[in-house]
């Protein structure tokens, strides 16, 4: 699976849109990219995924760059319920996925 | 909705104990997995299960063992637990992946937080 590169800590102002990038510079043709968060004391959440078109769904958006190499998640209306930790997991769909250290995103009232 | 259960949220145990976490999830999922996740090292994968009685190893096994005698439950054994072993363990589940890769979106327990003193 390829590497994920996602800076540690993001800050975020209440009701602006949310944008968490992740660098996977050595992605393969066949692999999607995947975002879940973990809010403190709590399991991980699925949020979205994609291949190569940009994705939409009731959590967030997901923009992929044209050559793959990057990615970018977006919570369009950040609430404080979106402080929490998010994972960008680069994977062919099999079973396994390989968690990083992710992107603390805190949301500032 | 989907809803997998971890038997306990806390757990203290003696170095050298046996240690059976438990893990039940309820959508008839193909896949279960069970990681431990440490302050700055993110979420490792310790073993995970395609099918019951078959099982694989994931990137950290050492020290544990598990057990998927039923389709909606997966145990994680630590034979003789040591310090080291202090951690958040999640279990989760999946469906297998559709032909064309379909989302392996994994639901994740609760956790289990484990001291070994």
């Amino acid at each position: 699976d390829a590497k994920t590169t996602q800076p540690t800590s993001m800050d975020c102002a209440e009701g602006r849109a949310a944008n968490l990038p992740c660098n996977h510079s050595t992605i393969s043709g066949n692999e999607y990219v995947y975002w879940y968060r973990q809010i403190h004391s709590q399991g991980p959440q699925y949020i979205i995924h994609g291949l190569k078109n940009n994705e939409t769904n009731e959590m967030a958006s997901l923009i992929i760059t044209e050559d793959r190499k990057s990615s970018t998640l977006i919570l369009p209306h950040a609430t404080l319920r979106d402080t929490a930790v998010y994972y960008c997991i680069v994977n062919f769909g099999n079973e396994k996925l390989t968690f990083g250290t992710g992107t603390r995103l805190t949301i500032i009232p | 909705d989907v809803k997998v259960t971890q038997s306990s949220r806390y757990l203290v145990k003696r170095t050298g104990e046996k240690v059976f976490l438990e893990c039940v999830q309820d959508m008839d999922h193909e896949n279960m997995f069970w990681y431990r996740q440490d302050p700055g090292l993110g979420l490792r994968l310790i073993y995970f299960s395609y099918d019951v009685k078959m099982k694989e190893k994931g990137d950290i096994p050492e020290g544990y063992s598990v057990s998927r005698e039923k389709k909606e439950r997966f145990s994680l054994i630590l034979e003789s637990a040591s310090t080291n072993q202090t951690s958040m363990y999640l279990c989760a589940s999946s469906e297998l992946p559709l032909a064309g890769g379909r989302s392996n979106e994994q639901f994740f327990g609760p956790g289990t937080r484990l001291t070994v003193l």
